[in-house]
């Protein structure tokens, strides 16, 4: 069965200090996807990142840079320069296919961020 | 326009009534799901449509029915539920496919009394 922990509950750093968001998966398919979602006090889940499992490339954008490692099934985030804007709770996603129906999208537990001035 | 919209955003209900929650897509999906957010609780996906048809029922008890009329439309009906059942539900709709990821709402945050 698929599974994605986020071990980490939360975490508070002072702005400008850079943090890193752990994500561990497990999955018995070879073809998968892998999101980060931010949900910031609004509520709504804002799409931040899709990486699939062929392809390795750690990928920055901006002040956002994600590092994949199939070897130890981690999907990890990093936020550089950290700012007050980016409080949020984090979540990492795991979508595994299924045959004639929609993809299945299974949620971690979700990180809280705190981001102290 | 948002491309997920969720009504009501908020929703107080006794343990005898019956409601219901909408979510509507405007990017054209052909997927939408339902998922639970209780506090210290992972979101927990509770249904899955694709083209209408229900292909994901994760366990959840028969005091949710959903309901998907068309591709952008996704109801959640709810009677006779328990204090327990009192979170945000959020709805989210995709292409369906393995490689699209899912546009959220910003959900119903439901208290059951």
């Amino acid at each position: 069965a698929q599974k994605v922990t986020q071990a980490q509950t939360e975490i508070s750093v002072v702005e400008k200090e850079d943090v890193t968001l752990d994500c561990v998966y497990e999955t018995r398919d070879t073809t998968y996807y892998l999101f980060w979602y931010k949900q910031p006090p609004s509520g709504e889940l804002v799409f931040l990142i899709r990486r699939n499992s062929f392809d390795e490339q750690n990928e920055i954008s901006g002040r956002y840079s994600w590092n994949f490692q199939k070897s130890t099934s981690s999907f990890n985030f990093t936020i550089t320069a950290s700012q007050v804007v980016d409080s949020a709770v984090y979540f990492c996603a795991l979508s595994e296919a299924r045959r004639s129906s929609a993809s299945k999208i299974i949620f971690g537990s979700g990180t809280r961020l705190s981001i102290r001035p | 326009e948002t491309g997920v919209t969720q009504t009501p955003r908020h929703l107080v209900m006794g343990m005898t009534n019956k409601k219901s929650l909408k979510c509507e897509q405007h990017l054209g999906h052909n997927a939408m799901y339902w998922y639970k957010q209780s506090a210290k609780k992972p979101l927990e996906l509770m249904f899955v449509y694709n083209f209408k048809e229900q292909t994901e029922n994760n366990s959840v008890p028969s005091r949710f029915s959903p309901e998907c009329p068309n591709s952008s439309h996704l109801f959640l009906h709810l009677h006779t539920l328990q204090p327990e059942d009192s979170a945000l539900y959020l709805c989210a709709s995709s292409q369906g496919q393995l490689n699209t990821e899912a546009f959220f709402g910003q959900g119903t945050r439901l208290t059951v009394v």
